[in-house]
């Protein structure tokens, strides 16, 4: 089983709308993940980081479920700038104080007018 | 902060020439790692330094990838020969304590092997 997975997409949705990504990890002992966004042709950035209680940042908001091992993402009144590729991130090792961080393949949105 | 810098942002070379990426990561971080996107594979991790120590190399493809840190501001990615599956993006990343902490990226370097 590979270590973070993603549907591939492309989603595509009109703007306004409400479109929510899933993630499934492989180490259940993985306390931190993250979300990171990557433009066409850029690199990856940092979108928000996801905590055990959930988080919520404007309009969009990530969630965990530690049980079943998955991650989501929601991003509610879609906008055109949301178009990115959404990048689902696990440390490689947990309670290791540098350790790398595995990407998962990435969710193509699309944000049609 | 200038953040992440990675020299080329392109490359073009033939196969078997030797090629030479460089990254410079942000002052003050102590890890670094070189990752390669594909659109089959995604981000791959190659390599990853902590404190200049390379502790991870098992993500590097083949004898013909080698990657250095001769000091806490500069890294090389070094592939020699080239080969044209080597086609790549190649992301340096930073950061102040590996994980669980935020990856700043550079900008990438574009690496086509003909």
């Amino acid at each position: 089983r590979k270590e973070v997975e993603q549907d591939p997409g492309p989603f595509n949705v009109p703007e306004g709308a409400t479109v929510a990504f899933n993630c499934t990890y492989s180490n259940s002992a993985s306390q931190s993940f993250f979300w990171y966004r990557q433009d066409c042709r850029k690199e990856p950035k940092l979108l928000m980081s996801v905590y055990s209680s959930g988080n919520e940042d404007g309009r969009f908001t990530a969630q965990l479920n530690r049980a079943s091992q998955y991650i989501s993402l929601l991003i509610r009144d879609s906008k055109l700038s949301d178009s990115a590729t959404y990048l689902c991130v696990v440390p490689l090792q947990e309670n290791s104080g540098n350790t790398p961080l595995v990407f998962g393949k990435g969710t193509r949105l699309s944000v049609i007018a | 902060d200038a953040g992440v810098i990675q020299s080329p942002r392109h490359e073009v070379t033939e196969m078997g020439q030797e090629v030479t990426l460089r990254c410079k990561p942000i002052s003050g971080h102590n890890s670094l790692f070189w990752y390669r996107q594909t659109m089959m594979r995604g981000l791959e991790l190659l390599i990853y330094f902590n404190n200049n120590v390379p502790i991870d190399d098992s993500g590097m493809p083949e004898d013909r990838f080698s990657a250095k840190m001769p000091n806490a501001s500069f890294s090389t990615l070094k592939i020699q020969p080239s080969e044209p599956r080597d086609s790549a993006v190649y992301f340096c990343a930073s950061s102040l304590k590996g994980g669980g902490t935020e990856a700043f990226f550079g900008q990438g370097t574009r690496l086509t092997v003909v």
